[in-house]
């Protein structure tokens, strides 16, 4: 049973628009929220979180907004820019370990 | 700079074989884990650790083993090699908050 779905595989958007990657669990316990980053062939690497006491948190160009009741999360990066292209995880966390979604492919288009 | 490295970081076997994977961190991190990325999947934990002497099981434990004998390793073992096991393996540490990652072992089963 996923916890964590990614339900789009992909998102392509153009260069300087906002793209918006969604993630939702099911799990009630989780909360700690975050999202990472993928480059092939490269670790993933740590984005942006959000605890489950928050319903959003800003950094640059990315923002993560937090629906509990609907135990739905979303990551806004405006504007895109081309080296934002890469494989987006999401993750949430209830006792320390965190369980991923399947990741969504971002290809930011100049 | 504190780090975590990953070895090897390609390794073609054949069925059957005995594979270990190593993992070693440098951030002192009582934390750490072993994710496996497929495509379609995602990222899933395989076994992780709260310290020395101590090991879990996660999502896809089978065929699979883990040590901690001291704070900076956590190698992992598969036993009889498999197919299915063909994949690409991350080893991350944590403290608890942001999990990070090395930068990936592929694994061939042949």
């Amino acid at each position: 049973d996923q916890q964590v779905k990614q339900n789009s595989p992909s998102l392509s958007v153009q260069e300087g628009r906002i793209s918006i990657l969604n993630c939702d669990y099911t799990n009630s316990m989780f909360d700690y929220f975050l999202w990472y980053k993928k480059y092939p062939a490269e670790g993933p690497t740590f984005l942006i979180s959000i605890s489950s006491i928050k319903d959003k948190n800003e950094d640059g160009r990315f923002t993560v907004f937090l629906n509990k009741s609907a135990k739905h999360l979303s990551l806004h990066i405006v504007p895109s820019q081309p080296g934002d292209s890469a494989v987006y995880f999401c993750a949430a966390s209830a006792t320390g370990k965190l369980i991923f979604g399947q990741g969504t492919t971002l290809q930011v288009k100049p | 700079d504190a780090e975590i490295t990953q070895s090897p970081r390609h390794k073609i076997t054949e069925t059957g074989r005995q594979v270990t994977l190593a993992c070693h961190q440098t951030w002192n991190h009582n934390n750490m884990f072993w994710y496996r990325q497929d495509l379609g999947h995602g990222l899933r934990l395989i076994h992780y650790s709260y310290g020395v002497q101590d090991t879990n099981k996660g999502e896809v434990s089978d065929g699979y083993s883990v040590s901690r004998s001291n704070t900076e390793d956590l190698p992992l073992t598969l036993e009889s090699a498999a197919s299915s096991q063909t994949s690409v393996y991350f080893c991350a540490s944590s403290e608890g908050g942001e999990l990070f990652f090395g930068e990936g072992s592929r694994l061939t089963v042949l």
